[in-house]
């Protein structure tokens, strides 16, 4: 059985920063690629990176460029994602996703509230 | 930029009615990366179809994708009462994905 279970959320202030972590099991994770999804609450999908099997290639939307770093340890079966320079608008629900063609498999996400 | 438009935005039917939801994309891509997720309240998106038109693992046959070029749709045959959810469209081209905004299926 997959599992994908993202921690690391919480309240921050803006500026602030926070890690992200997803660690998954059920597949092996070091054969894909690996997305972070975030949705604000009562709205839609947002595809933030997404990073390659050896992490050598990583894409960012552009929104969160130069702000968001993700990154992966296949030894630890682990999925990270740096978020530095926090605004208010990051508030949202964090997904990490199975990548590929399509996203096969979500954890249940990590609450990230940036507020003073 | 790929912009993904969902219509409608809200779709009121009752439990047996057929559901036609559009995704229409402002640029032609490889279908192969098109894809249809449903998620309800407290959940995370479920993946329904992918390449267009294949179903994912466990997924009823009355789900069915179809569309090619800039033009897709998801069509539920006989909506059952577990189907009341939102629908998303996603596509992959020029290193990034985008979603659609959602179509709400509602009961009438």
């Amino acid at each position: 059985e997959v599992q994908m279970v993202e921690s690391g959320g919480g309240l921050v202030q803006p500026g602030g920063s926070l890690r992200l972590s997803c660690v998954v099991s059920g597949f092996p994770f070091g054969s894909y690629w690996m997305s972070w999804v975030r949705q604000v609450p009562g709205e839609g999908l947002q595809w933030l990176a997404d990073i390659n099997q050896d992490s050598k290639t990583k894409y960012y939307v552009d929104s969160v460029k130069g702000r968001f770093t993700i990154s992966r340890d296949n030894a630890k079966n682990s999925l990270f994602l740096e978020m530095n320079s926090l605004r208010a608008e990051d508030s949202a629900l964090y997904y990490c996703a199975k990548d590929g063609q399509y996203f096969d498999h979500w954890g249940r996400g990590t609450l990230v509230t940036v507020s003073s | 930029d790929i912009v993904l438009t969902q219509s409608p935005g809200t779709l009121s039917l009752s439990p047996g009615e057929r559901a036609t939801l559009s995704c229409r994309v402002n640029q032609k891509f490889d279908s192969k990366y098109f894809s249809w997720y449903q998620q309800k309240p407290g959940q995370a998106p479920r993946l329904l179809i992918y390449g267009a038109s294949s179903r994912a693992t466990g997924i009823p046959d009355r789900f069915t994708g179809s569309g090619s070029g800039t033009d897709f749709t998801l069509t539920i045959s006989r909506l059952e009462p577990e189907d009341f959810a939102v629908y998303y469209c996603q596509q992959y081209g020029s290193s990034s994905w985008t979603f659609g905004q959602g179509t709400r299926v509602e009961i009438k």
